[in-house]
C-alpha cells in the first residue's frame, strides 16, 4: 500500500507566480489535512478536506490560498501570487474515514516551496 | 485552544545514552497525544500515541513516552540511543472532545536530537 504522495517534493517560484501542490492520500483515505513548516517552527494545522468538501479552513490565510479534494484525483493546494514569506514546507496529511475522522494521520513527504 | 511546548529545542547526547524529551500541553478539554519523528527533507512518521488507557504507552524503535494529567506532560524516553535516532522529534496533541476539532493536531516547536558516536 503506497504512502501518501506529494508532488511536486520541490518547487520553486518567482514572487507574483502561483504554486499548486498536490496530495494523494493512502488508498482508502478519504480525509486529508494539510499544515505548514515554517523554517525554525513547528507545523501549523491550515485546512481540513474531505472528499468534495472543505471540512474546516480555520488554518488558512485569508488571501491568496485556496485548497480543494475533488470526488476524483488529488487534493490540490493553491497558493496564488506568491511572497517570500510563502518560502515553507507543506505536508499533507491523510486518515482513515473511521468515525468521521481518525486518531491517527499519515504524513507525505512534504513539498518545498521557495519563492524568489 | 491548545499549546504545546517541547521544553528543549536541541539535546545532544552520546549513543548508548538514555534521553529524555519533554513536552507540556496546555488545553481546556481533554486530549489525545502524539509523538512524530522527522528525518532531514522527509515527512514525520508517528512514534506513539495516547488515546486512552495506560498512560505509559510504547512506540516503536524501542522509544515509549507516559501521559502525566496532573503535570498536563507527555515526555519521550528512549534508555539507549543510537546514532540512527538522530533526527527533530515534534509532540503533538488533538482534541478528542468530539465537536468541530476533526483530528487537527497542534504541534510544539520541535527538539532536535542528535546522537554522536
Amino acid at each position: 500500500n503506497a504512502g501518501v504522495m506529494q508532488n511536486p517534493r520541490h518547487l520553486v517560484r518567482r514572487r507574483g507566480q502561483e504554486a499548486r501542490l498536490r496530495c494523494s492520500p493512502m488508498k482508502g483515505h478519504s480525509h486529508v489535512y494539510w499544515y505548514r513548516q515554517l523554517p525554525e517552527e513547528g507545523l501549523k494545522f491550515m485546512v481540513y478536506l474531505q472528499k468534495e468538501n472543505i471540512i474546516d479552513e480555520s488554518g488558512m490565510p485569508k488571501e491568496r490560498f485556496s485548497a480543494e479534494f475533488p470526488k476524483e484525483g488529488p487534493s490540490i493546494l493553491r497558493i496564488q501570487q506568491v511572497v517570500r514569506g510563502d518560502s515553507a514546507a507543506y505536508f499533507c496529511a491523510s486518515s482513515p474515514p473511521t468515525g468521521g475522522w481518525s486518531y491517527e494521520q499519515y504524513f507525505g513527504p512534504g513539498t518545498r516551496l521557495t519563492v524568489t | 485552544a491548545q499549546s504545546v511546548t517541547q521544553l528543549d529545542s536541541q539535546v545532544p547526547v552520546f549513543e548508548e545514552a538514555p534521553v529524555e524529551l519533554r513536552c507540556n500541553y496546555s488545553s481546556s478539554v481533554s486530549v489525545y497525544l502524539f509523538w512524530y519523528v522527522q528525518y532531514p527533507n522527509q515527512g514525520l512518521q508517528l512514534l506513539l500515541k495516547y488515546l486512552s488507557g495506560s498512560t505509559l504507552v510504547k512506540g516503536i524503535n524501542g522509544f515509549e513516552a507516559e501521559f502525566n494529567k496532573s503535570q498536563t506532560s507527555f515526555h519521550l524516553r528512549k534508555p539507549s540511543v543510537h546514532i540512527s535516532d538522530t533526527a527533530e522529534y515534534f509532540c503533538a496533541v488533538s482534541d478528542n472532545a468530539g465537536g468541530t476539532s476533526y483530528g487537527k493536531l497542534t504541534f510544539g516547536q520541535g527538539t532536535i536530537l542528535t546522537v554522536h558516536p
